[in-house]
Parts: structure tokens; C-alpha cells; sequence
């Protein structure tokens, strides 16, 4: 079935350093794309989403970048902090449908001090 | 805190027990949804109501029993649950169904024992 998924299970970065958290998606007609961040014993937390008539977005500290010739969505997080431990959902969706989304399998962000 | 709360944060049930979950959302949203996050795997779309009626089940038991008595809550009625029905239940609420971002509680750990 289509599918979202992450190419790396964990990451770990330098604090300060930058960080790149890779995501591919099968399904050509997704129009939207979320990432999520989630920490221990929490829900997940919106951090950008970009549409697919869009290849960049920027936000805080992060910016998403689309590719949608080879289905391809990635997050960079400039100047890692501590805080940013936690594991990264790309999401997707399509037809309009915002909450109906397609999940990846998470990749885990450790942040050495 | 995003808005979207939950209760019980924790729940441990026996299989012959009857419970459910509560989700109060409290962004003024008109859709909300059921996730089931199990150890692993990614987060899977359970239920989706929009404007209070039920516009999707993705193919869930029916030992769990969905209610959305209006747009600000959302329950989850458990009954005779299995062991691997153990998981993080997510409930997140969104303005329609359009392309906007979801918002997540943080969620109900339940152990089925």
C-alpha cells in the first residue's frame, strides 16, 4: 500500500551542528506534507508543513524542502539544540483531507552536548 | 499544551473490562480524529469525525467504539480489548478537513492485561 517512510531509524548531531531527517513518500497525489515532532510521553507537535505546489518553506530554525520529482521531503534544523531530542514524523495527505494523514515510522534525533 | 487534552493519561484495563477515552479539543475545530501509535509502528488513522458524524473507520475492531456527542469532544469505548491492543491512543482535531495541520493531545498509554 502507499506509504510515507524515513530512510534513517536514529540521527545523532554535535549540538550546533545542523541536522537533516529524510523522508520518502510513494503516492504521487499527496498535496500535503507535515512534520511533526514528538518527545517522550507526549503527542506530536506540528513544526512546518509545506503543499505541494511548493519546494521550500522556512520556518524557526527549520526549514522543508520538497522534491516532488523523486517523492522526496526532508527537515533541516539549523544550530541543534538540546531540546530538539525527540523523533521526527513526516506525514502525509491528499484531497484536501488535513487530519487524515499518512504517517512514516519516525526517525529518533539524539543531540550530543 | 496544544488545545487538544486527554484523559486518562494512563489506563490499564483486563480484557473483560469496559472503559473509555475522553478527548476535549478546545481550538474551536469541527473535525477530530482517532490515532492508535503502537511500539514501532507508525501512527494509524482509526476514526474520523467531521461536524460530528462519522466519515471514516479504517477497518478498526469493533470492540472500539467511537462517540462525538459534538464538535468540542470525542470519545473512544473500549470493550473486551486483546493484550496487542496495547498502545498510545492519539486523539487530534483540525479546522475541517482541508489542508491544514492537525493538533494532538498528548495522548492515553493503555495496557490491556
Amino acid at each position: 500500500g502507499e506509504s510515507v517512510g524515513l530512510h534513517l531509524p536514529t540521527l545523532s548531531v554535535q549540538e550546533g551542528d545542523n541536522s537533516i531527517i529524510n523522508c520518502a513518500y510513494s503516492n504521487s497525489a499527496s498535496d500535503y506534507f507535515i512534520w511533526y515532532k514528538q518527545e517522550s510521553g507526549k503527542g506530536p507537535q506540528f513544526i512546518i508543513d509545506i503543499r505541494s505546489n511548493m519546494d521550500k518553506r522556512q520556518g524557526q530554525r527549520v526549514t522543508v524542502l520538497l522534491n516532488k520529482t523523486v517523492k522526496h521531503l526532508s527537515l533541516q534544523i539549523a544550530a541543534t539544540q538540546p531540546g530538539d531530542s525527540a523523533v521526527y514524523f513526516c506525514a502525509e495527505t491528499f484531497g484536501g483531507q488535513g487530519g487524515k494523514l499518512i504517517f512514516g515510522q519516525g526517525t529518533e534525533l539524539s543531540v550530543k552536548p | 499544551e496544544t488545545g487538544v487534552t486527554q484523559t486518562p493519561r494512563h489506563l490499564v484495563m483486563g480484557m473483560t473490562n469496559k472503559k473509555s477515552l475522553k478527548c476535549e479539543q478546545h481550538l474551536g475545530h469541527n473535525a477530530m480524529y482517532w490515532y492508535k501509535q503502537s511500539a514501532k509502528k507508525p501512527l494509524e488513522l482509526m476514526f474520523v469525525y467531521s461536524l460530528e458524524e462519522r466519515v471514516e473507520n479504517n477497518s478498526v475492531p469493533s470492540r472500539f467504539s467511537p462517540e462525538c456527542p459534538n464538535s468540542s469532544h470525542l470519545f473512544l469505548h473500549l470493550h473486551t480489548l486483546q493484550p496487542e491492543d496495547s498502545a498510545l491512543y492519539l486523539c487530534a482535531s483540525s479546522q475541517g478537513q482541508g489542508a491544514t495541520e492537525a493538533f494532538f493531545g498528548q495522548g492515553t498509554r493503555l495496557t490491556v492485561v
